[in-house]
């Protein structure tokens, strides 16, 4: 059984479309998040849910809106997708925010055309 | 600022050879640190933890890592390094964030082992 599991793993769009990804976790944690790494490899938060409650927001632009319907999913959905939005994102979830380690999806390759 | 650093880009190590990625810390109260590896194409796994107790953190596939509080490092070692090995390592600090917890990671090292 996959922990973390983001859907879809590739995703090749257009400038200016809207595309969401999403995350499911079975690991029953509390704690959910979306990280981007870039072309360099370089990892950044971008929000943070605990039990459905958004917590950590970084400077993200709007066109980036989480969505958590339960505490198990997190989607992220993006609107007039940008060259530069090109990246991997990787879900992850703990059991808190705190002590525990974190547990990362497979990614999605977003590329902008 | 809190932040984390790994100051090497690469580590090119001979299978059998003891290896060490080197990270560095800056935070205010006690670092909850991390270690994590990336394989080509795949999601971080993690490696290890230090929270707190013992300087010396065992953790998967053989690696361990040492809290060193006053260089502020938790460098990351194995005794005998394995063609295997060869992937992209993370250092981690949990930091303060709004009233919780959020992981900053540092730059990566990629890790070559060579036969």
């Amino acid at each position: 059984d996959t922990a973390v599991s983001q859907t879809p793993k590739y995703l090749v769009t257009q400038m200016g479309n809207d595309k969401s990804i999403k995350c499911e976790q079975n690991l029953g944690h509390d704690t959910m998040y979306w990280y981007k790494q870039d072309s360099k490899k370089f990892l950044k938060i971008m929000f943070s849910y605990n039990n459905k409650e958004l917590i950590i927001n970084e400077t993200v632009p709007n066109r980036f809106s989480p969505k958590s319907p339960d505490k198990a999913h997190l989607n992220l959905h993006i609107n007039s997708l940008e060259l530069g939005d090109s990246a991997v994102y990787f879900c992850a979830s703990s059991q808190g925010s705190w002590g525990q380690e974190a547990f990362f999806g497979q990614g999605t390759r977003l590329t902008v055309v | 600022a809190q932040s984390v650093a790994q100051p090497e880009d690469q580590v090119n190590v001979a299978e059998g050879n003891p290896l060490t990625v080197k990270c560095t810390y800056s935070v205010s109260g006690n670092p909850y640190l991390f270690w994590y590896v990336q394989y080509p194409n795949r999601g971080l796994q993690f490696l290890l933890k230090y929270i707190t107790g013992d300087n010396l953190v065992k953790g998967s596939y053989g690696f361990e890592a040492e809290f060193n509080k006053s260089q502020t490092s938790f460098h990351l070692k194995k005794p005998s390094a394995l063609v295997s090995d060869s992937a992209l390592y993370f250092c981690a600090v949990r930091v303060v964030s709004s009233n919780t917890g959020k992981l900053i990671f540092g730059q990566g090292t990629t890790l070559q082992v060579k036969p």
